[in-house]
């Protein structure tokens, strides 16, 4: 089975940054399509952003909110997705998951880790 | 806003069906720029993960019971939840493939068992 496991989570400032983790296991990794889907509290589901596979190219797509805000990589080797947040504002408060990702469908899901901007 | 249009509640008493629609336009759920079907369907019960349950309209990953089922016609899909059981009480997402914007979600249907 498919396990996906995100860390970092944590409370920040506005203007600040965090870093997203995301560790995978029962699958290739280096296989994968990855995303990033966000949640805030008590609303819907939020696309953020998404990255090929390294022979796929290893091209990211964002979403308009935190395009040029957010960066999205992968350590093949660790078997580890990311995502970087930078100039964090209020409304990017939410629930971060990671999932693999076929075109359309985000397949396997993550439990979440809450990201809280506020100061 | 969200991108694609779902009601925002829904119900049905057990053993009974329930549609829940999702509207779009013709570049995302529609489909006609790529040629092909891209339109998936998620359950999320509180303070839950989502899952997956339908995908490319109307295929159903291993272990979702066929209770589930998936549709479109042009602009809009659907998810048919037949025999309706206590435990389908959650929240439903659409999402769809939308070509340069890589993927949009729907609202959000909360489906309530009677």
């Amino acid at each position: 089975d498919v396990h996906l496991v995100e860390s970092g989570g944590d409370l920040v400032k506005p203007g600040g940054s965090l870093r997203l983790s995301c560790a995978a296991s029962g699958l290739n990794f280096s296989d994968a399509w990855m995303t990033w889907v966000r949640q805030s509290p008590g609303k819907g589901l939020e696309w953020v952003g998404r990255i090929k596979k390294k022979s796929a190219g290893g091209a990211t797509d964002y979403a308009a909110p935190v395009k040029g805000r957010f960066t999205i990589s992968r350590d093949d080797s660790k078997n580890t997705l990311y995502l970087q947040m930078n100039s964090l504002k209020t409304e990017d408060t939410a629930v971060y998951y990671c999932t693999t990702y076929v075109t359309g469908s985000c397949h396997d899901w993550g439990q979440g880790t809450l990201v809280t901007v506020s100061s | 806003q969200s991108a694609l249009t779902q009601p925002p509640s829904a119900s049905g008493s057990p053993g009974q069906s329930v549609t829940i629609s999702c509207t779009g336009i013709s570049r995302d759920v529609g489909g006609y720029d790529y040629g092909s079907d891209y339109v998936s369907w998620y359950q999320q019960h509180p303070g839950k993960a989502p899952k997956l349950i339908i995908y490319a309209v109307y295929k159903r990953p291993s272990g979702v019971p066929d209770r589930f089922s998936g549709s479109k016609s042009g602009n809009t899909a659907s998810l048919t939840v037949s025999g309706l059981q206590p435990e389908d009480e959650a929240d439903y997402y659409c999402s769809s493939y939308a070509g340069t914007t890589i993927l949009v979600f729907g609202g959000g249907t909360k489906l309530t068992v009677l």
